[in-house]
This record gives C-alpha cells, structure tokens and sequence, in this order.
C-alpha cells in the first residue's frame, strides 16, 4: 500500500522559478527515492537519499530528510520547460528493497 | 545503472483475452518487480519476480491473475489474464541491480508497457 503523500498536487511556475514539492510518509525507511515521468513513461530514477542524510544535490536538484518528521522535500532550481512532468518520491521499507509510491506531484513550467 | 527494456511497448486487447509482457535487463540483477500504473494514479507493486521459484505477490493481487515468470537473472514475464477494462493500466518493471545495504539500493525501472483493454 502508498505510504507516500506528496503536495502539492499539481504545480505551475514560470521558466527559470524555483519548484518545490514535498513528500511525506508513515513508517520508518532506509531510503527515499525521487523519480521524474514524462507523459506516462517509464520512471528516471533522480535521486536517492538514504535515512542517515539531510541533504543530497545533483545538478539542479536538492532533496532533504527530515526522518523526525517523516518527511522529504524536492527542489528544482531555475526550472526548464524540459522539467514539465510528473514527480513521484518512492520510500524504501526497512526489511526489503520493496519501494511505496506516494501520489505524485505534477509540474509544468510554462515558458 | 542497467538499461531495462519492455515489450511490447503498448497494446489493446479484447476482454477475456491475456496479454504477455516482457522485461530484458542487459546485466544479471538482484531483484526484480513488477509495478501497475492506473490512469492517474501512483504506482502499486503486484509482485517480486523471483529467479526460479514462484513470484512473490502484494495483497490484492493474485497468481491466477498475474503470472510472472523469471527463468534467469535479466528476464522475466507478467501475464495478466482474462483482461477487463478495469486491467487497462502502464504495467512496469523494476530492478535492483546490486545486493549493497537496504539503505543504499537503488530502483531503477523500464520504460512501461501500456494497456489498454476494449
């Protein structure tokens, strides 16, 4: 079953603004994972940020962890048009690599 | 990384009848899943491919709907059978590609097959 509730829901901001979305879940995990899909695509895996780290950057991307709040936010810095799809953080369970989705958040960065 | 292929691609298909579909991995890997994608919606896990033995399923879904097959490291098959508009959905798969720490793994998943049953 989701563990994952991400908001918001949908997102719209101009090309070149920040985007921030948020994701949080239930029970303890081992990692948290961050995937992008184009138009109901397969997934690309983004990032992943493990339970013993705040903060992760790679390239435009930084994600934190806050595991006393059981939550994890994801910015995309100076967005493209290119950035237009459907966000999805992914909790990885503490006994197996199983992942629970949340529900996504979509963006479209308007030129 | 691995690059992770699925066939077909897309399909539509009558009620009652079954699709196949494939997933090729171009490396031996750990772990392999397969994920359901409703129509605006998240994804949902319907089962571990296990590699010899019977696939492991989540609740709510079942063999006789979903059997999946995985004869070695970098294959595996869902069937879903006995299709009904409410099967019509991006079924995906996924893979762990190495044994490190539960906390360090990462999934990484093919490019979806998608359903559509008339």
């Amino acid at each position: 079953s989701q563990q994952g509730e991400e908001d918001p829901q949908a997102l719209s901001i101009q090309e070149g603004e920040n985007a921030t979305m948020n994701c949080s879940y239930k029970t303890s995990i081992n990692n948290l994972q961050w995937y992008r899909q184009n138009s109901g695509r397969g997934l690309v895996h983004l990032i992943l940020i493990r339970s013993n780290e705040r903060e992760k950057h790679s390239g435009r991307l930084r994600v934190t962890l806050d595991t006393s709040k059981k939550s994890s936010s994801l910015l995309i810095t100076a967005s493209r048009a290119a950035d237009t799809a459907s966000y999805f953080c992914a909790t990885g369970r503490s006994n197996d690599y199983k992942l629970s989705f949340g529900a996504g958040t979509t963006v479209t960065v308007r030129a | 990384s691995a690059v992770i292929s699925q066939k077909p691609s897309r399909d539509i298909c009558q009620r009652g009848t079954s699709l196949t579909i494939q997933c090729q991995v171009d490396s031996q890997v750990t772990m392999m899943f397969w994920y359901r994608q409703q129509p605006g919606q998240s994804l949902t896990l319907i089962a571990t491919a296990n590699q010899g033995s019977e696939a492991t399923y989540e609740s709510g879904f079942v063999i006789d709907k979903f059997p999946i097959s995985r004869p070695n490291l970098t294959f595996s098959t869902l069937t879903v059978s006995n299709l009904s508009p409410e099967d019509s959905s991006i079924y995906l798969c996924s893979v762990v590609t190495s044994g490190g720490s539960l906390r360090s793994y990462e999934q990484y998943f093919g490019p979806g097959t998608r359903l559509t049953v008339t």
